[in-house]
């Protein structure tokens, strides 16, 4: 089956730098990839996703790259903010599966003021 | 809109216990997943239910069952408990496309002892 890994499981940076996640999966019929936050003691929400027939994504301070001869696909956080502390899970499905993904093991971002 | 709606909250179970889990799912949605969330890690698919029927299972016993109800509510059941089955539960409920995002419940926090 699928394995989604992420790198790396922790990250630490200073208030309005940027910040880096990178995930590889093992299944190259994989075709859709989204990224969710998940803030202490609360429910996972989906901040971005990209499907395979593209290469870059962005919304604001936020962008996905996805590499698909490589089998990797990273989360770029810009002029991070506070706020943006939490952990952040990736993961990816398969079409042909529906929408049951599976998950990277996680990153704890800390942005530190 | 209401959102997804998971009870109870919490729950405490002695090991060989049964326990059941409940998940109201969003309106509009068809389709339910639960996932596994172990301390520290990323979430792990359980199984999904689309129109009251199974629709897919990840690697987990059958001790692990579910129900999908007319209104598309759902329910987890684990039986004979086993102190590893200690985990925070997630219901996510979603349309049943491919690429369709998953909307977490803030979950129920088992713990077996």
């Amino acid at each position: 089956g699928e394995n989604v890994e992420q790198h790396p499981s922790t990250l630490s940076v200073q208030e309005g730098d940027s910040a880096v996640i990178k995930c590889t999966y093992s299944d190259s019929a994989s075709n859709y990839f989204p990224w969710y936050k998940q803030e202490l003691g609360k429910r996972p929400q989906l901040i971005i996703d990209i499907r395979s027939n593209v290469g870059e994504k962005k919304d604001q301070r936020i962008a996905v790259t996805l590499n698909k001869t490589a089998k990797h696909f990273s989360l770029h956080i810009t002029e991070t903010q506070p706020e943006d502390s939490a952990v952040y899970f990736c993961a990816a499905s398969i079409q042909a599966a529906g929408n049951k993904l599976t998950f990277g093991g996680g990153t704890r971002v800390l942005v530190k003021p | 809109e209401t959102g997804v709606t998971q009870s109870p909250t919490h729950l405490i179970k002695t090991r060989g216990q049964q326990v059941t889990l409940r998940c109201s799912s969003q309106s509009g949605h068809n389709t339910v997943s639960w996932y596994q969330q172990a301390l520290g890690q990323g979430p792990q698919f359980i199984f999904q239910y689309y129109r009251e029927e199974e629709n897919g299972r990840g690697n987990f016993p059958p001790r692990f069952s579910g129900l999908q109800f007319p209104n598309y509510s759902s329910e987890l059941n684990v039986n004979a408990l086993e102190l590893d089955d200690s985990a925070l539960y997630l219901c996510a409920s979603s349309l049943s496309g491919y690429d369709s995002p998953l909307h977490f419940g803030s979950g129920t926090r088992l713990t077996v002892t």
